[in-house]
């Protein structure tokens, strides 16, 4: 089964510094998508980033970057110069399939604070 | 840039009453996903559509049924509603892999 494991419940970072959310999953496919989503207070669901296994090279959106290690299973978000709007609940993801209408698996989440 | 549509955005209904949440995708999006998040939890997949036909099926109760219609939009049916039922219904759309999410239903059930 697949499974996605955000082992920080909360995180907190100061405005203009950069913070490293974690994530791990589990799957047995060889190809699959990763993706960050971004749930502010108003609970949109907000597409971050998003990463194909079959990629070496890291993806990056503007201050939004990943470490992707896919022989361990490791997927994280760096925030560089983190500004106050992008305090929210960050989800990691795993698209069940590649190729199909597979559904997304999320953890549970990290509630992201930014000080000013 | 178009995004998905939901609607209504906020709905209250009693035990036992019936609730139908409407989900318009982005224009060319083949396939549409319906997820509930209940209160302080991750999103979990209830059913998807790919070109109007059932594609997949998660932990959907059996008193829910959904369609996608020839528009595309797709409704998602909910009947003998329980206070269990109260979450936040996304609908999201979409196309090569990479789901957009539409801003959600709030559903409280009394």
């Amino acid at each position: 089964a697949q499974t996605v494991t955000q082992s920080q419940p909360e995180m907190s970072v100061q405005e203009a510094e950069t913070v490293t959310l974690s994530c791990t999953y589990d799957t047995s496919e060889s190809d699959y998508y990763l993706f960050w989503y971004k749930q502010p207070p108003s609970r949109q669901m907000i597409l971050v980033i998003r990463q194909e296994a079959y990629k070496q090279q890291n993806a990056t959106e503007n201050r939004f970057s990943v470490n992707f290690q896919k022989a361990a299973k490791s997927f994280s978000l760096k925030i560089s110069d983190s500004q106050l709007g992008d305090a929210a609940m960050y989800f990691c993801a795993l698209d069940k399939y590649r190729g199909s209408q597979g559904n997304l698996i999320f953890g549970k989440g990290t509630k992201l604070s930014v000080k000013p | 840039a178009a995004g998905v549509i939901q609607s209504p955005r906020h709905l209250i209904k009693e035990k036992r009453e019936t609730a139908t949440l409407k989900c318009y995708p982005i224009p060319r999006h083949d396939t549409v996903y319906w997820y509930q998040q209940g209160p302080g939890q991750d999103p979990q997949f209830l059913i998807s559509f790919y070109e109007k036909m059932q594609s997949d099926k998660g932990s959907i109760p059996d008193r829910f049924s959904a369609q996608q219609f020839s528009d595309y939009h797709s409704e998602l049916n909910m009947s003998s509603l329980e206070l269990g039922d109260s979450a936040l219904y996304f609908c999201a759309s979409s196309i090569q892999e990479t789901q957009y999410f539409g801003p959600g239903t709030r559903l409280l059930v009394l």
